[in-house]
């Protein structure tokens, strides 16, 4: 069975431009949670969604939007890039609720 | 401020000796979650804890709720224990991680 995939890997971007994340959970969750994790930090919750909805929002400036389809995959903006935006975004899925967590390998965004 | 503290944030141990993170927390939590990342990014879950003590294999967390407190322990270490050990926490829809403590199992 195939864990949980994010694309792309690695990305680089320039200050004030606009990324998607994109990320596909384990076959059978429906629930895909977002983080962020700058370097030498533990991660920051930014969003977590269940059935399409969103049931959980962090501490995130409203540049971070997500959104979840209804094959339950998900995706992370950001706009208005900020060279602090720079760090290791994770994805986790989990059948139910935001419980037992499944994480994806990441997608490392760098802003210049 | 921090809702969730660990300690140590760096541990260097030898081969073979019994190791103790220590999680501390500030917030009512439905869960606890220890994970593992190691070089490179990837997380994996290792427990999932509301009450007691878990095991899986030469691992163990517990946890008192009382206290807000929790540990893990690795009994027996390996060189392919080191990782950084994340504990985190949920409250209803949030969580709140740690910063980590980086472990370093020497052959």
């Amino acid at each position: 069975d195939a864990g949980v995939t994010q694309s792309p890997t690695h990305l680089i971007k320039t200050r004030g431009q606009h990324v998607t994340l994109r990320c596909s959970p384990i076959s059978g969750h429906k629930s895909v949670s977002w983080y962020q994790q700058v370097l030498g930090q533990g991660p920051q919750f930014i969003f977590q969604y269940y059935e399409k909805e969103e049931r959980g929002r962090g501490n995130f400036p409203d540049r971070f939007s997500a959104r979840q389809f209804p094959n339950y995959s998900s995706e992370l903006n950001v706009n208005a890039l900020l060279l602090g935006d720079s760090a290791l975004y994770l994805c986790a899925s989990s059948p139910n609720g935001p419980d037992e967590q499944y994480f994806g390998p990441g997608t490392r965004l760098t802003v210049t | 401020k921090n809702e969730v503290e660990q300690s140590p944030q760096n541990l260097t141990a030898q081969e073979g000796e019994f190791i103790t993170i220590n999680c501390s927390y500030s917030v009512g939590i439905s869960a606890l979650h220890w994970l593992q990342q190691h070089p490179g990014g990837g997380i994996v879950s290792l427990f999932m804890l509301s009450s007691g003590k878990k095991k899986h294999g030469r691992l163990i967390a517990t946890i008192n709720i009382q206290e807000k407190h929790s540990s893990l322990h690795i009994t027996a270490s390996h060189p392919r224990d080191s990782a950084v050990y994340i504990c985190a926490v949920r409250k209803v829809r949030q969580f709140y991680f740690g910063t980590g403590t980086s472990l370093t199992v020497i052959p």
